[in-house]
């Protein structure tokens, strides 16, 4: 059964960066069959799309938050990472990381990625 | 920029049907998925595609779409039932979002 653990820093500074890594374990990262992502929710707050990461390395990016986020995989140790520069107290959330089923309708275009299954999240707080 | 507009929330007796609406411009050309987040909890898929039932959910959760409004649908509820419930979806540039979430409690 698959399971993913989301791990790091639970405070960060602001004006620095915010680094978690996400633990695959049931299953490689490589499979061809699946991407994964990382989703976030401040406190008593909805959920927020962060990203998206295949293990060949192609990304895509929430517009709000792109100029800001970096998401790349280690497939020698199984894992997701993000980092998320220059935080702010608006960027205090639970994260977490999940995988991403896509399926193709054609040889470009895809139908939008549900997420299944999730860890069980991280809070990470920014404060000085 | 691009919203999905869902009721904050829903009451329903155990044994009757909940139905959460999802309302968005591009549902016509996009599938929505849902998702149930109990307290404490991360979310959980129940639905993809606008009515396909993941393996290990209960039949009694159910998805329908019809224009710019995707339902997401509870019947026999039970008390185990009460959470938020997510949709998902894309935007025109294929980037995701949710929508505020809806609050079902059962009285």
């Amino acid at each position: 059964q698959l399971q993913l653990q989301e791990s790091g820093p639970g405070l960060v500074k602001p004006s620095e960066t915010l680094s978690l890594t996400c633990t695959v374990s049931g299953g490689p990262v490589t499979s061809s069959s699946y991407y994964w992502g990382w989703i976030r929710q401040p406190p008593g707050k909805g959920l927020e799309w962060i990203g998206t990461i295949y293990y060949s390395g192609s990304t895509d990016y929430n517009p709000s938050l792109k100029s800001r986020v970096t998401i790349s995989v280690d497939t020698s140790k199984n894992h997701v990472s993000l980092k998320l520069s220059s935080v702010a107290a608006a960027d205090t959330a639970v994260y977490y990381c999940a995988r991403a089923i896509r399926q193709y309708y054609d040889r470009s275009n895809y139908y939008p990625d549900w997420f299944d299954p999730w860890g069980q999240g991280t809070l990470v707080t920014v404060s000085s | 920029s691009y919203e999905l507009t869902q009721p904050p929330s829903v009451s329903v007796s155990p044994g009757q049907t909940a139905r959460i609406t999802c309302s968005g411009d591009a549902l016509p050309k996009h599938y929505a998925h849902w998702y149930q987040q109990k307290s404490g909890q991360a979310p959980v898929l129940v639905i993809y595609k606008d009515s396909e039932r993941p393996s290990g959910i209960p039949e009694r959760f159910s998805g329908s779409s019809s224009g710019t409004t995707v339902t997401l649908t509870i019947s026999g509820v039970q008390a185990e039932d009460e959470a938020d419930y997510y949709c998902q979806s894309a935007d025109s540039s294929n980037s995701y979002v949710f929508g505020i979430g809806t609050k079902v409690t059962v009285l």
